[in-house]
């Protein structure tokens, strides 16, 4: 089945670029997506179609794609920015079957 | 506003099934389909599958096939997932989610356990 492939964890200062990333064999064809969740609440949609902002995301938010790799940057994080974040895509079925990268823990201290 | 809303905590015991619905609300019911993912206690997201509440087809992950059953009320506008031959390993929170970015909103969660 197909697999979308995280870091566990990443870990920054406050101020700093935190970069994540997410490889899969069928990112050339099919969009990125990320999500945040913090602890006890639903996922929160902060990238779509590889690099685009949801309105009410901060601009430090922002998403690329080249090849088999997609990556979230938060350029500046902050404290608040410290939760999971997972990649979401496609496989190439046409059947619209979603899958979840393992997730990535962002530590922001 | 976009509200999904599912319904409450279950306890099942091994091998029983559980059924957890989805009312959608002030959004065009028929427009956006909607996933189910699951999250096991101290792990990821995990996709389950799609359904489009307007013709009612579905599509699931491999991995729950004959396991789980998708359908749709489209005149509650209401989802609903079933999960059969339960197991401990299905022990998590089940959340409904509407995704179509940037159209992306998602239920409260439901916790289900599974416990002899």
């Amino acid at each position: 089945s197909y697999e979308l492939t995280q870091p566990p964890s990443v870990s920054v200062s406050p101020g700093q670029t935190a970069r994540i990333t997410c490889s899969g064999d069928a990112l050339p064809k099919n969009h990125a997506y990320w999500y945040q969740q913090k602890s006890g609440q639903a996922p929160v949609l902060v990238i779509y179609e590889d690099s685009k902002r949801p309105s009410g995301i901060p601009e430090r938010f922002s998403g690329s794609s080249s090849g088999t790799m997609a990556t979230l940057t938060v350029s500046g994080a902050q404290v608040e920015d410290e939760a999971d974040y997972y990649c979401y895509s496609t496989d190439s079925s046409g059947n619209h079957r979603g899958v979840f990268g393992g997730g990535t823990k962002l530590t922001v201290l | 506003q976009v509200q999904l809303v599912q319904s409450g905590a279950e306890v099942k015991k091994p091998g029983a099934s559980v059924k957890v619905s989805c009312k959608a609300s002030g959004y065009i019911f028929s427009n956006y389909y909607i996933h189910w993912v699951r999250q096991a206690p101290g792990q990821g997201l995990e996709w389950m599958g799609i359904i489009n509440p307007s013709a009612g087809s579905t599509s699931y992950a491999q991995k729950f096939h004959g396991k789980f059953t998708m359908t749709r009320d489209t005149s509650t506008r209401t989802v609903y997932m079933e999960l059969s031959s339960l197991t401990s390993e299905d022990t998590a929170v089940y959340y409904c989610g509407a995704h179509d970015p940037p159209f992306d909103y998602w239920g409260q969660g439901t916790l289900v356990t599974v416990s002899s």
